[in-house]
């Protein structure tokens, strides 16, 4: 079953914009994570964040996580054409750490140039 | 510094038909896991192997599903007496701890006609 819900399901900017994709999840957590997806094949991993961080930066990307709202948000600041992908977040529960992640239904994100 | 391959990339058989589908995970990574993917969904979880054994199956939709990795590095995910309904993506990944970041795979296309 799918734990997270994104938010927005689809995302159309222009280049050189900001993109921000929200994530909601139910139950208590180890770590929550983000990947980009293309063509709908293979994910990458982007950032972790864990259960007791608040923010977390990588190169153009900025992660927050809100365990009392149960929330996560990425932050792609000066986004680029290649840019566009699916990005899904993910959530390691703590009833089955390490197990299994949990995904998210993706934000679809274009960027146009 | 090969990453998680699988093999095929793409599957067709017919309703009824056994594939199995290949996972090479990164060299030296114990854990390794089995998501599917359908078409504008994140990918839910199948199945997780520490080291030989699969130490959480709970994802596996029904006794037509089995996955093995005898030897704790290449897994095997068998679908016996295909659906249509089976039709998806599946991908593997690997993760060199617990509750880490996970590599995944190109992933296997696989469509029952």
């Amino acid at each position: 079953s799918q734990q997270g819900e994104e938010d927005p399901q689809a995302l159309s900017i222009q280049e050189g914009e900001n993109a921000t994709m929200n994530c909601s999840y139910k139950t208590s957590i180890n770590n929550l994570q983000w990947y980009r997806q293309n063509s709908g094949r293979g994910l990458v991993h982007l950032i972790l964040i864990r259960s007791n961080e608040r923010e977390k930066h990588s190169g153009r990307l900025r992660v927050t996580l809100d365990t009392s709202k149960k929330s996560s948000s990425l932050l792609i600041t000066a986004s680029r054409a290649a840019d566009t992908a699916s990005y899904f977040c993910a959530t390691d529960a703590w009833e089955t750490s390490g197990s299994r992640l949990t995904f998210g239904e993706g934000t679809q994100l274009t960027v146009n140039p | 510094g090969a990453g998680v391959s699988q093999t095929p990339s793409n599957k067709v058989t017919e309703k009824g038909k056994y594939v199995e589908l290949r996972c090479d995970p990164i060299s030296g990574h114990t854990a390794l896991y089995w998501y599917r993917q359908s078409l504008g969904q994140g990918p839910e979880f199948l199945i997780y192997f520490q080291g030989t054994g699969a130490a959480d199956d709970s994802g596996l939709p029904n006794d037509r599903f089995f996955a093995v990795r005898p030897e704790g590095s290449v897994s095997t995910l068998k679908i016996q007496r295909t659906e249509r309904g089976d039709s998806a993506v599946y991908l593997c990944a690997s993760s060199p701890r617990l509750a880490g970041e996970q590599f995944f795979g190109p992933g296997t296309r696989l469509t029952v006609l």
